[in-house]
């Protein structure tokens, strides 16, 4: 079944620590996002990839940074985590055509104590 | 720069009731609109997308419409119930950046037993 998995679902960690927060879809889609998103707030567009070893920053300025090394995986990296980075993040796949819409990830909770 | 409104942004009807959201956006030269549904703490759950080329979708007691020219979507909820409880959410793709899609800020929709 085609879909987008997102591990872990859940992580706690002390500051300081570095982090990968992984993305993988199943669909080949070329485009993958990253956005941020607050308890009850809006989200926020922080890495996007359009395929294969490009990556762009979005609209919220991040400390972190992506890579695009396989169109299926697109990896999200804190190199050193602090509280200010407790937030949960969705990750998302799309391709080109009007016929095709986002399908999300089921996010993860971070939270950096 | 395209926006994307979201009135109300919290409704609470009884059971049983009809209801419409509204999408509002500014740039009418759109490639495509897609609503989601979120639960708390979880990720985005595609409902309907609407192609430029379109003027409705419907799957199940869900109908949307586009209206290009006034810059207005609406999701119709046939006989809601406590289970369709979440946040209503839109994103709008424009012609002119298809890559990616702008989020307007929710309905939280609130369905008394």
């Amino acid at each position: 079944e085609a879909d987008i998995y997102q591990t872990p679902r859940y992580l706690v960690i002390g500051t300081g620590k570095k982090i990968t927060l992984e993305c993988s879809q199943t669909m080949g889609h070329d485009k993958m996002y990253w956005y941020q998103q607050d308890p009850g707030m809006e989200l926020h567009l922080i890495h996007y990839s359009y395929g294969v070893n490009s990556t762009e920053k979005g609209d919220l300025s991040s400390e972190s940074t992506v890579s695009r090394i396989r169109t299926e995986h697109f990896p999200l990296t804190l190199e050193s985590a602090r509280p200010s980075h407790t937030s949960q993040y969705l990750c998302a796949s799309s391709e080109w055509g009007a016929s095709y819409g986002y399908t999300f990830g089921s996010g993860t909770r971070l939270t950096v104590v | 720069k395209q926006e994307v409104t979201q009135i109300p942004a919290a409704l609470s009807v009884p059971e049983g009731e009809n209801l419409v959201l509204n999408c509002s956006f500014t740039d009418s030269a759109i490639y495509n609109l897609q609503w989601f549904r979120q639960d708390p703490g979880k990720g985005l759950t595609s409902l309907l997308l609407i192609q430029s080329s379109q003027r409705e979708q419907t799957s199940g007691r869900l109908n949307a419409s586009l209206d290009k020219s006034s810059g207005r979507s609406t999701l119709y909820i046939a006989a809601s119930q406590p289970g369709d409880s979440a946040t209503y959410l839109c994103a709008v793709t424009i012609m002119r950046d298809a890559g990616k899609s702008t989020f307007g800020d929710g309905t939280t929709l609130t369905v008394k037993p």
